[in-house]
């Protein structure tokens, strides 16, 4: 079974620094990896989504890094804002699988 | 764009109560999925359907039954609801089942009490 974390579970930064978010995941047969946003409250909103055979991908602030054999990615947020205050969410696809197996996430919290 | 919809969006049941939770989606989706988030466990599956007519189980079925009678819909039931069926319970839906993103809908916030 596709376990996945994500670490640390709680992180707390002044504004205007850059950050990173890790995920981890225990079996590399992977489709894809997805990084999604939370707002407390409300639903997943997708941030980034890397297919297995990418090593990056960026929007805007954001980048995701994906190292398959290794079972790792990270989500970097440059110049973090307060708006960026939610819960992030790392999500694997699996071969072996037909969902989503989500991490408990990283809180994520930005103060001015 | 109404994309992944859930109804409804808050329910309070009492214990034995019956209840059908309905997702909508309008991406032609083949692929829905039910999963509950509970506070410290993450989400967790629920149930699947890979495409019009099939369902199947997931991590944690037990409690819950679905249909897959129309592809745009997905409907979770349950038929005698127990307090630890508290949750927010969130359906999302994927094109197929390798490389594409998955949408998900706002959610609905169920107590049991």
């Amino acid at each position: 079974k596709q376990e996945v974390t994500q670490i640390p579970a709680a992180l707390s930064v002044p504004e205007g620094e850059n950050l990173v978010l890790n995920c981890s995941f225990t079996d590399s047969a992977i489709y894809n990896l997805q990084w999604f946003r939370q707002d407390p409250g409300k639903g997943l909103t997708s941030l980034l989504l890397i297919q297995s055979s990418q090593r990056e991908q960026t929007s805007g602030r954001l980048n995701a890094s994906l190292d398959k054999s290794s079972g790792r990615s990270t989500l970097y947020i440059a110049a973090s804002q307060p708006g960026d205050s939610a819960t992030y969410l790392c999500a694997v696809r699996s071969n072996s699988g037909y969902a989503l197996n989500f991490g408990k996430g990283t809180s994520l919290l930005v103060t001015p | 764009n109404a994309g992944v919809t859930q109804t409804p969006k808050f329910r309070v049941l009492k214990t034995g109560q019956s209840m059908t939770l309905l997702c909508a989606q309008d991406m032609n989706h083949e692929y829905m999925y039910w999963y509950r988030q509970d506070p410290g466990m993450g989400l967790r599956l629920i149930h699947y359907s890979v495409g019009e007519g099939t369902t199947a189980k997931g991590e944690v079925p037990d409690g819950y039954n679905v249909s897959r009678l129309k592809k745009q819909n997905f409907l979770l039931g349950l038929e005698s609801a127990a307090p630890s069926q508290t949750s927010v319970y969130f359906c999302a839906s994927t094109s197929d089942r390798r490389g594409t993103e998955a949408f998900f809908g706002q959610g609905t916030r169920l107590t049991v009490v």
